[in-house]
């Protein structure tokens, strides 16, 4: 009964192009989401947030794109660079509290 | 610039044995989170707080025991350690200033129960 799924368990990207990353959740009174970057070794550290009034929220070369009817949140990252390689978790939530994270995709950008 | 500290970073425990994961943070947040990873899995909520004397159970809070006495500590007992709760374990915090707010995280204590 996973409510949020990331069903890319990795991704393959050439340095400069775009990486582009899927969270699907089934639970439609989700109204906060947001997405962490995960280093080995090193806890989950933030990377952008969006809420259910918006469709889509920029932080330089990250975009997170909301689609509320489909259940659906893409994170893009444009430039990709080595940097990014890393694990990226989504997250939702109802009341901003209790958070339900994805099993994360794994993203190497390949110099 | 501590942020969230965890300790230990290590431990392996024998079944039935008990142990406390510590957790402080020094960036006066009133909301806390402890979370555990399993392989291959996402995170996990096993308890949280919203300020000092006042825990919330999560998703998974069986096995678990938290208390909440001041803004900086947030502790997470575990009473008779079972080869389940072999797994990594997260503490965060958050100001939720705003209506989406960001989770600091600690590095983690990755605990084997043996």
């Amino acid at each position: 009964d996973q409510q949020v799924k990331q069903n890319s368990p990795s991704l393959s990207v050439q340095e400069g192009r775009i990486s582009i990353l899927n969270c699907d959740y089934t639970n439609s009174m989700f109204d906060y989401f947001l997405w962490y970057k995960k280093y080995p070794a090193e806890g989950p550290t933030f990377l952008i947030s969006i809420s259910s009034i918006k469709d889509k929220n920029e932080d330089g070369r990250f975009t997170v794109f909301l689609n509320k009817s489909a259940k659906h949140l893409s994170l893009h990252i444009v430039p990709s660079q080595p940097g990014d390689s890393a694990v990226y978790f989504c997250a939702a939530s109802e009341d901003g509290n209790q958070f339900y994270f994805g099993t994360g995709t794994s993203l190497t950008v390949i110099p | 610039n501590a942020g969230v500290t965890q300790t230990p970073k290590f431990r392996i425990l024998k079944i039935g044995q008990s142990m406390t994961l510590q957790c402080t943070q020094d960036m006066n947040h009133n909301y806390m989170y402890w979370y555990r990873q399993d392989p291959g899995m996402g995170l996990k909520l096993i308890y949280y707080s919203v300020g000092a004397g006042i825990t919330d159970k999560g998703e998974v809070p069986n096995g678990y025991n938290v208390s909440r006495s001041t803004t900086e500590d947030f502790p997470l007992r575990l009473e008779l350690a079972a080869p389940s709760q072999t797994s990594v374990y997260f503490c965060a915090s958050s100001s939720r200033e705003g209506a989406v707010t960001e989770a600091f995280f600690g590095q983690g204590t990755r605990l084997t129960v043996v």
